[in-house]
């Protein structure tokens, strides 16, 4: 069964500081798919980043980095120099190469106060 | 990317009745989901809306409680049936191409049963 596993339910830290979000997940495939997903207080959810299970290459996008390791699992999400408008929860999801079906996990509140 | 929207935004509705959610996509996309964000978690896969069959249900999902249509490729709908204050939630469609293994979100239907 897959399972995503996001540990840290809430962080807050202050604006311009760096940030990481955690995320572990679990599956049997070998070919899957990984996702970042934000939502602000409005609802929307905002598609951040897709990865597929071949590639491990860090991505940066902006202020915004990722980190792959298939080796441990994970796939974590850094925010450089945060800004209040960051504050938003943060899923993590994955998918399966078939069906597409998303696992979400639990979420991450993300405070950055001014 | 596809735009996704849904129809209505929000609603209040008595215990007891139904309601019929719109999700229209701007462009063909090969799957379409219905998700649950019950308030303060993450989302919950409840079916995959297939098109002109039957949907598939996640477990702990059912037809009778969840009907769903997908007549065409872009259209579909999500019925919450003899509703309680326990479905009070959040209701996100999503769309994408399976071969692109991508997923969009609409905006949200946020339900609220007295």
């Amino acid at each position: 069964a897959q399972k995503v596993t996001q540990a840290q339910t809430e962080i807050s830290v202050v604006e311009k500081e760096d940030v990481t979000l955690d995320c572990v997940y679990e599956t049997r495939d070998t070919t899957y798919y990984l996702f970042w997903y934000k939502q602000p207080p409005s609802g929307e959810l905002v598609f951040l980043i897709r990865r597929n299970s071949f590639d491990e290459q860090n991505e940066i996008s902006g202020r915004y980095s990722w980190n792959f390791q298939k080796s441990t699992s994970s796939f974590n999400f850094t925010i450089t120099a945060s800004q209040v408008v960051d504050s938003a929860v943060y899923f993590c999801a994955l998918s399966e190469a078939k069906g597409n079906k998303l696992v979400f996990g639990a979420g991450t509140i993300l405070r950055v106060k001014s | 990317s596809a735009v996704i929207s849904q129809k209505p935004s929000r609603d209040i509705c008595q215990r007891g009745t139904s309601l019929t959610i719109q999700c229209q996509v701007d462009s063909q996309v090969t799957m379409m989901f219905w998700y649950r964000q019950q308030p303060g978690q993450s989302l919950t896969l409840i079916a995959t809306a297939n098109q002109g069959s039957e949907a598939t249900y996640e477990s702990g999902f059912v037809i009778d409680k969840f009907p769903i249509s997908r007549p065409n490729l872009t259209f579909s709908t999500l019925t919450v049936s003899n509703m309680s204050p326990e479905d009070s939630s959040i209701y996100l469609c999503s769309g994408g191409l399976a071969t692109m293994n991508e997923q969009f979100f609409g905006p949200g239907t946020r339900l609220t049963v007295l």
